[in-house]
């Protein structure tokens, strides 16, 4: 598609529900990121995709959260037992992969969690 | 560790004046700087990139410079426009891994007519 298609746009859960939110990427970007993104502040990394490397983990704030990325296309970041403090605005993007490209965002999930 | 920072308070200019946002690194030094905007509900988009041999770059209306001595990109936009108004994010890639970037906290930039 013409740019980063996440969905859905808004998703209300209960607590300790799970929730999986989609990324669709730019076609043909090899690089994948996960943002979150709580009120008023910055961008917080989750996780990032390479081509066929294994991910990079680092930024997923507890074992609660996982990704996966098929084909190396569309990515789903998994949520389980949500819990109040996961509320926030959840940002993919995608890029070429170069390491001085900029990132095509998409317009990003606001969960919010009761 | 590595740290990218921006004013946190917001930027109030009268149209047509430049506005200047300030973004400072700390505790390494990055090949490249971005900036995005990003408006409210939206998520943020690419402007323009500085490398770190780059003194300054230009695209329209925007301005960008990389100071390495003094660890600071300036940010400006000449002839500021209400449409103008949105949150500026600096970002950096981070020392360990370079694809991946860290963004600063963003200025809330609002230009009045």
């Amino acid at each position: 598609g013409a740019g980063v298609s996440q969905s859905p746009s808004n998703k209300v859960t209960e607590k300790g529900k799970d929730v999986e939110l989609r990324c669709d990427p730019i076609s043909g970007h090899t690089a994948l990121y996960w943002y979150r993104q709580s009120l008023g502040q910055g961008l917080e990394f989750l996780i990032y995709f390479q081509g066929n490397s294994a991910p990079d983990k680092s930024g997923l704030p507890s074992d609660r959260f996982s990704a996966e990325r098929t084909g190396g296309s569309v990515s789903t970041l998994t949520i389980q037992r949500t819990q109040q403090e996961d509320s926030a605005v959840y940002l993919c993007a995608s890029s070429l992969g170069r390491h001085d490209w900029g990132y095509t965002f998409g317009s990003g999930t606001r969960l919010t969690v009761v | 560790s590595q740290k990218i920072e921006q004013n946190s308070e917001a930027l109030n200019i009268q149209e047509g004046k430049t506005a200047t946002l300030t973004c400072n690194y700390t505790n390494y030094s990055p090949a490249y700087l971005q900036w995005y905007r990003q408006d409210p509900g939206r998520g943020p988009v690419f402007l323009l990139l500085i490398r770190e041999n780059e003194k300054e770059k230009r695209k329209e209306r925007l301005k960008v410079t990389f100071d390495t001595t003094l660890k600071q990109s300036l940010f400006h936009i000449t002839a500021s426009q209400p449409a103008d108004s949105a949150t500026y994010l600096c970002a950096s890639p981070r020392r360990d891994a370079g694809n991946m970037l860290t963004f600063g906290g963003g200025t809330r930039l609002m230009v009045k007519p």
